[in-house]
């Protein structure tokens, strides 16, 4: 079994640039989400996709986007980057059955460092 | 509105002794509650869960977490430390048919050999 994997593990950006972070989720699992950990604190949720739509958002501008494929995969793209964006993306799969409390499974994360 | 709230941003015990890491939550629905742990350069573990069954839950080495809802806590224990349960330990709350986590900001836990 394949667990939740995400590329890259680290990378550098200048302010205004664009990024684009990857995660594919485990065998079996359908909804992917996306949380922001900045340093010293604890994730914040992004976003999650079921089924390649957007099932909820959290408190994020709209320069945060993504998109899940068919495979369930998911990318997370930010805009404009800002150096408050610098934090550990961390990607978490898990396999929607209804009534919520389905476990995640998380990535090791991309840490993405903004200049 | 969720939120968690943890008490003590770093906890430190003596390999051998019972480890206490608190969490208060603050929901309007009832709750799903979580303890994640989190190694160095690495995601999140699932340590264990509560979704309204037996309060007294039991996790993965040796953890376990009680669900009290008068006092509305999940505090986190284990009768006797590790060296290796040096990590950060994260408190979550969701609700019913909701897998979205509000996350507390991390109880950074040091064993002292």
């Amino acid at each position: 079994e394949t667990g939740v994997t995400q590329s890259p593990t680290h990378l550098i950006k200048t302010r205004g640039q664009q990024v684009t972070l990857r995660c594919s989720s485990q065998s079996g699992h359908n909804t992917v989400s996306w949380y922001q950990q900045a340093l010293g604190q604890g994730p914040q949720f992004i976003f999650q996709y079921y089924r390649e739509e957007e099932n909820g958002r959290g408190n994020f501008p709209p320069r945060f986007s993504g998109l899940q494929f068919p495979n369930y995969s998911s990318e997370l793209n930010v805009n404009a980057l800002e150096l408050d964006d610098s934090a550990l993306y961390l990607c978490a799969s898990s396999l929607a059955l209804g009534g919520g409390a389905g476990e995640l499974f998380f990535g090791e994360g991309s840490r993405l460092t903004v200049l | 509105a969720q939120s968690v709230t943890q008490l003590g941003s770093h906890v430190s015990v003596s390999e051998g002794a019972l480890v206490l890491l608190r969490c208060n939550y603050s929901s309007s629905v009832p709750p799903y509650l979580f303890w994640y742990v989190q190694y160095p350069n690495q995601g999140l573990q699932l340590l264990l869960k509560y979704t309204s069954a037996a309060t007294l839950v039991k996790g993965i080495n040796d953890f376990e977490a009680e669900f009290k809802k008068s006092e509305t806590s999940f505090h986190l224990t284990k009768p006797s430390a590790h060296m290796s349960d040096a990590a950060e330990y994260f408190c979550a709350v969701s609700s019913f048919g909701n897998e979205k986590l509000t996350f507390g900001t991390g109880t950074r836990l040091t064993i002292i050999p």
